[in-house]
Order: C-alpha cells, then structure tokens, then sequence
C-alpha cells in the first residue's frame, strides 16, 4: 500500500540535543511538507519542498532544518535552537499542483 | 500564515443528527480543502472545491463555498460515532502552500 511513514511515533529530547524526525513517502509525489501542530490548533507549516535537493522555508522555520536528497524522504531535524520544541510534527507529500495532500500520523516530541 | 478560521470551535451532537461547521478566510483562494483528524492521528483528505464551484457533495458530506463572503461551510448529514474528530478547512493561494484553521472538534454522542 502506498503512503507516508513517520518516525518514531514517539520521541523525546535533552535539553541542547538535536532530534531527527524521518519522513518516507511511496506515493512518487513530488512535494513534501513537515508542520507543527500545537494543542487545540491548527498546522504551522515549517518547511517545504517541490523538488528534490530543494526546499523552502515556511511560516515557522527557526530551530529546525531540512534536506531532501531523495524524493522518497524529507527528514526533519529539530535543533537546539527551538526552544519549545514540544509538538506533534505531522508530514505530508502531494503531486505538484493544488492537489490534496497526503499525511503520515505524525511524530509526538517532548522535551526530558 | 493561518488563513482559515473555523466556527465553532467545538460541537457536540446526537448521533444521527446533522453536524454544520463553518470556514472564513481573507484572502482569494484557488480552491479549499476539508479535512478530518482522528485524535493522535495524522489528517485525512475529505473534499476538495475549487474557487469556481458553489457546493460539492461526497457521501454524507456537503461542501459550499461563497467566494464573495470568502466563507465555506461543510455540512455532515446523518452523524455517527465514527465522525467524532477534528475537522480543518485549509486554503489554496498559488504558492502550493495551504494555510490551515484552527478545527473544530466534533464529538457524536451515542
């Protein structure tokens, strides 16, 4: 079955630790997306990429970077910058164009 | 940037009741999505209506949009206790970005 795989599920950090969030798509889309959902709101998008080895940042980029070298996998490293870095991160990948997209079920972050 | 605005903010119904919730949004659109999500889940894609469409239909769903009002409402008939999520209305500009509201978190009493 084609889909969007997140994680791990759960995921904790140390303070000053940076923490990878993985992000792997079968769907053969072109753009992929990682955003931020705080309780009882909305998604925030963070970064986002159309094409492979190319990516942009979104609303909430500061503390986090990306990279996509394959077009399956849009990693997502949240860095020691963030300073509140507790979320649910959720990714998502659609064909390019204002298509619907597609969601993995997300990595839940704490910090320790 | 957070376009859409949901209202309310949250709904709780009887089950086989009707469930309304509505979108507001500032700037044009090319199109509007709805979408579900189950708690601790990521979202699911419900409907899709573009900008030049007035209402659309899937299932036990009713989509309308009023460009004019820049407004959109989404309409679940005959509810169950499956519906019970949280429901976002996202918008389209021509950057391949959506802009999400904040939900509105239905809950269908049995």
């Amino acid at each position: 079955d084609g889909g969007i795989t997140q994680s791990p599920k759960y995921l904790f950090r140390k303070e000053g630790q940076n923490v990878t969030l993985s992000c792997e798509q079968n769907l053969n889309h072109d753009a992929m997306y990682w955003y931020r959902q705080d309780p009882g709101q909305g998604l925030r998008l963070i970064y986002y990429s159309q094409i492979v080895n190319d990516f942009q940042k979104g609303d909430i980029a500061e503390g986090y970077s990306v990279s996509r070298e394959k077009k399956e996998s849009f990693p997502l490293t949240v860095t020691s910058a963030q300073k509140n870095p507790t979320a649910f991160y959720l990714c998502a990948s659609t064909p390019l164009g204002n298509q619907p997209q597609h969601f993995g079920d997300g990595t839940r972050l704490s910090i320790l | 940037s957070q376009q859409g605005e949901e209202d309310p903010q949250a709904l709780s119904i009887q089950e086989g009741e009707n469930a309304t919730m509505n979108c507001s949004y500032k700037t044009s659109i090319n199109n509007l999505q709805w979408y579900r999500q189950n708690s601790g889940r990521g979202l699911v894609h419900l409907i899709l209506i573009r900008s030049n469409e007035r209402e659309k239909h899937s299932g036990r769903l009713r989509v309308t949009l009023d460009t004019s009002k820049k407004s959109s409402s989404l309409l679940i008939t005959a509810s169950r206790a499956a519906d019970t999520a949280s429901y976002f209305c996202a918008t389209d500009s021509n950057d391949y970005k959506l802009s999400f509201g904040a939900g509105t978190t239905v809950t269908v009493r049995a």
